[in-house]
């Protein structure tokens, strides 16, 4: 049981380059969560999930893009990066419900661009 | 709008000594509420929550929590600080909604031995 997995750890994109952020969680879990970490600024929530084929805005949607066509990825899409991206991401997934911890964390991407 | 505050940026405590990391919530209703720890270069890992019952909630690593809904608060406590215990914390509020976790900016905490 992996939990949940994200792929590049690391990336440093030119501005305007496009890149995807994987995810993915073998937990069976039906919600799924795209954060951004800034110092200073906590988790702000970019995009959600609640089931495959079902996408919703956060707090700060502007610039990228997410897809869910299976229960266990959740793709996050930079089309055109900007500076202002430059951020350590975070994916995370739940069940519904009261049950278990919450929301189980990947160990995140830190992506920087220039 | 769901809305959590710790008002503290950094916390620094002798080893041994007791240790509280402040936090305060809004939310319509009943509130759902998480501690998570992040140890640099990690993500975030559970470390205790409240949904119903005892206001005292006990978690991993000694930590607990004391839920005060007059004072809508939700404060971390652990009675004996370890140099270990060093890191971010942050406090998460959700409604009973299933709605996503609002996570307060994080509270640094140094042990200093």
């Amino acid at each position: 049981n992996a939990g949940v997995t994200q792929t590049p750890k690391f990336r440093i994109l030119k501005i305007g380059q496009s890149m995807t952020l994987q995810c993915a969680q073998d937990m069976n879990h039906n919600y799924m969560y795209w954060y951004r970490q800034d110092p200073g600024m906590g988790l702000k929530l970019i995009y959600y999930s609640v089931g495959a084929g079902i996408t919703d805005k956060g707090e700060v949607p502007n610039g990228y893009n997410v897809s869910r066509s299976t229960t266990e990825d959740f793709p996050l899409r930079l089309e055109l990066a900007a500076p202002s991206q430059t951020s350590v991401y975070f994916c995370a997934s739940s069940s519904s419900g009261t049950s278990g911890m919450g929301q189980y964390f990947g160990p995140g991407t830190r992506l920087t661009v220039t | 709008a769901q809305s959590v505050a710790q008002p503290e940026d950094q916390v620094n405590v002798a080893e041994g000594n007791p240790l509280t990391v402040k936090c305060t919530y809004s939310v319509s209703g009943n509130p759902y509420l998480f501690w998570y720890v992040q140890y640099p270069n990690r993500g975030l890992q559970f470390l205790l929550k409240y949904i119903t019952g005892d206001n005292l909630v006990k978690g991993s690593y000694g930590f607990e929590a004391e839920f005060n809904k007059s004072q809508t608060s939700f404060h971390l406590k652990k009675p004996s600080a370890l140099v270990s215990d060093s890191a971010l914390y942050f406090c998460a509020v959700r409604d009973t909604r299933n709605t996503p976790l609002v996570f307060g900016k994080g509270t640094r905490l140094s042990v200093i031995a």
